[in-house]
């Protein structure tokens, strides 16, 4: 019944060492979305694709890269994470022109 | 001034008591208004949608209000399960993909 599928759901990785966090949808979505949540705050989107169209957020910074290499599957590259990139990864999908936004269950990323 | 404004909280809330909040956004174009939930260290899941004539669902009711440009939750007869952060979320432009999100309101409901 997953709709949102994340992969890891915790991953540790050691400072400056590139990390690749997964996510799928079975709900054949247009538009999949990378936010970054920490403690207390609320969610901050990082980019979204609609379809193949990236759209990068101004102030994400270049450590951060998606690729989408077709409808069901998007991909969070951190090249170099800091100790300040410690954070949950949300994924989320949704059908321009309807409904609202799905999440998935998140990974939690810790940088040592 | 903010996009999506909300009283952080916390609510503490005795269980069976009715408990509102309100939210504030800034952008008069905004064209679709969600809650969602979060529980600790858990994703965002939608809640409701929030209609300009108002719904309700089981104890839940939310209203908007376009011309003071706010957006309220009313939760009635809480239940120990209701305890979660709140988050308020507006999207600005019909079939715009991007939603801003509030900081959320925590409610604690006490037993």
């Amino acid at each position: 019944d997953a709709m949102v599928i994340q992969n890891p759901r915790y991953q540790v990785t050691q400072f400056g060492k590139p990390v690749t966090l997964s996510c799928s949808q079975t709900l054949n979505h247009n538009v999949m979305y990378w936010y970054q949540q920490k403690s207390s705050q609320a969610p901050k989107l990082l980019f979204h694709y609609y379809d193949k169209d990236f759209n990068n957020e101004a102030d994400t910074p270049d450590n951060f890269q998606s690729r989408r290499p077709n409808t069901s599957f998007c991909f969070l590259d951190i090249r170099s994470p800091g100790l300040g990139d410690a954070a949950m990864y949300l994924c989320a999908t949704f059908q321009r022109g309807a409904g609202a936004q799905y999440f998935g269950p998140g990974t939690r990323l810790l940088v040592l | 001034r903010k996009e999506v404004e909300q009283d952080p909280g916390p609510f503490n809330v005795p269980e069976g008591a009715t408990v509102a909040f309100n939210c504030t956004y800034s952008n008069s174009a905004s064209q679709s208004f969600f809650w969602y939930r979060q529980d600790c260290r858990k994703e965002p899941k939608l809640l409701m949608s929030v209609y300009s004539s108002g719904n309700e669902d089981g104890r839940f009711t939310a209203q908007l209000n376009r011309a003071s440009q706010y957006i309220s939750l009313l939760i009635r007869d809480s239940k120990l399960s209701d305890s979660a952060t709140y988050l308020c979320v507006v999207n600005s432009n019909f079939g715009n993909e991007k939603l801003t999100f509030g900081t959320g309101t925590r409610l604690t409901i006490i037993p």
